[in-house]
């Protein structure tokens, strides 16, 4: 497995602003991937940050809205921008061993805006 | 595109109770499937997976599940609850190197 983790922990945001997730992996990865967990709800897939190229999204996501930086094999961004009330939300990281069958998981990033 | 099923949104056993969660899966290709755990107020974590081979996988703490390839099927399994097992439940399921695809979740809890 791998170690994650990720920062802020937590946020309470203003609607309007942005805030920028970090995820860190305690070895090279090739596949990091971003999810959301809405209150009560599932894990949807955001994105697959891809290192040294644009990250490919899912239905339902754009790039404006959720900008996702990959400088190097350990560590990605998420940021949530222009944020509204319906972001509230978990926000976790993932990385892929073995390609990309088997994911790990970070602690999650617990956003609420007001 | 492929989706997950759980049957059971929520589930209350007592300790020492057999456990089954359902789970079943549109896809009609190959597939890796996983079940992973949430206890309250932790991160997610990997209890058990299947690629190949036996069907009949066993994972953490005392945890089972078995793949019917011809139900679509990849029910988990515990004979004995114990307290400590409350959390939920997701199982999830990716077509060998694509995106995982979770289920709804089972909210388990287990009363002492």
């Amino acid at each position: 497995s791998a170690v994650i983790s990720q920062k802020p922990s937590r946020d309470i945001c203003q609607r309007g602003t942005s805030l920028t997730i970090q995820c860190q992996v305690d070895s090279q990865v090739t596949m990091m991937f971003w999810y959301r967990q809405q209150p009560g709800q599932s894990l949807t897939l955001i994105a697959t940050a891809n290192q040294g190229s644009e990250a490919t999204y899912e239905s339902g996501f754009v790039i404006d809205k959720f900008p996702i930086s990959r400088p190097n094999l350990t560590f990605s961004t998420l940021t949530v921008s222009n944020m509204s009330p319906e972001d509230s939300s978990i926000y976790l990281c993932s990385v892929g061993l073995s390609g990309a069958d088997t994911q790990y998981f970070g602690p999650g990033t617990r956003l609420t805006v007001l | 595109a492929q989706s997950v099923s759980q049957h059971n949104h929520h589930v209350i056993l007592s300790e020492a109770a057999s456990l089954e969660l359902g789970c079943n899966y549109s896809y009609g290709g190959t597939v890796n499937l996983f079940w992973y755990v949430q206890y309250p107020g932790q991160h997610l974590q990997l209890l058990l997976k299947y690629f190949s081979g036996d069907p009949l996988v066993k994972g953490i703490k005392g945890f089972e599940a078995e793949f019917i390839k011809s139900k679509f099927s990849f029910n988990l399994r515990k004979p004995s609850v114990q307290w400590s097992d409350t959390a939920e439940y997701f199982c999830a399921v990716n077509n060998a190197g694509n995106m995982l695809t979770f289920g709804g979740g089972t909210r388990l809890m287990v009363k002492p």
